[in-house]
């Protein structure tokens, strides 16, 4: 099976621009989790979406949003970006979304 | 809401060493997870552990949660185990992990 993949890898934006993060699930997985990564906050939980539907979310603010598909591919999107959004932001994918996650290897956003 | 600490921050072992990584939490928990990130960002679950013990190959991870904490043991280190370990908790009803800050280990050969 393929991996969990995610597009693009890397991306440079500038502040007041939005952007846009696609993610591949697995084959099969319904389930797909998306996460923040930077020095200052550590890891941090985004949102979930399950069969559509966006099950859980983290405490972010509303420019952080997300949608499934129905092939369990997942977008999220950050509109009017601020240099504090800069990080590694990754997605995973499972099954129901209460078990073994698998990675995706990130999107590097840096704001400017 | 819940804390996570982990310890120690930081970690150099010789290849061969073993070692134990430890991740405390404030409050009960659903479910424990650790996960090893490589030194190029691509994060594997290692282990999904609310209570017991479980073994994977060279790794163990121990969770204690009436007594809130849990114990990644890593024997015979590789060069290939260097990376940051990270614990997350969640309370369980819904999926909202927690992350500790994570331990940095450099496997030296």
């Amino acid at each position: 099976k393929a991996g969990v993949t995610q597009t693009p890898r890397y991306l440079i934006k500038t502040r007041g621009q939005q952007v846009t993060l696609s993610c591949s699930p697995i084959s099969g997985h319904r389930s797909v989790s998306w996460y923040q990564q930077t020095p200052g906050q550590g890891l941090q939980f985004l949102f979930e979406y399950f069969s559509e539907t966006q099950r859980n979310k983290g405490n972010f603010p509303g420019r952080f949003s997300g949608r499934q598909f129905s092939n369990s591919r997942s977008e999220m999107n950050v509109s009017t970006l601020e240099l504090g959004d800069s990080a590694l932001y990754l997605c995973a994918s499972s099954s129901r979304g209460d078990e073994t996650q698998y990675f995706g290897p990130g999107t590097r956003l840096l704001v400017l | 809401g819940i804390q996570v600490e982990q310890s120690p921050p930081d970690l150099i072992l010789q290849e061969g060493a073993n070692s134990t990584l430890r991740c405390n939490f404030s409050d009960s928990v659903n479910n424990l997870q650790w996960f090893h990130q490589n030194p190029w960002g691509q994060l594997i679950n290692l282990f999904y552990i609310p209570s017991g013990t479980k073994q994977n190959g060279r790794l163990s991870a121990t969770t204690v949660a009436t007594e809130r904490y849990s114990l990644l043991y890593i024997s015979s280190s590789q060069t290939t185990d260097s990376g940051v370990y990270f614990c997350a908790v969640d309370r369980g009803g819904s999926y909202i992990p927690t992350f500790g800050r994570g331990t940095s280990l450099i496997v030296h050969p």
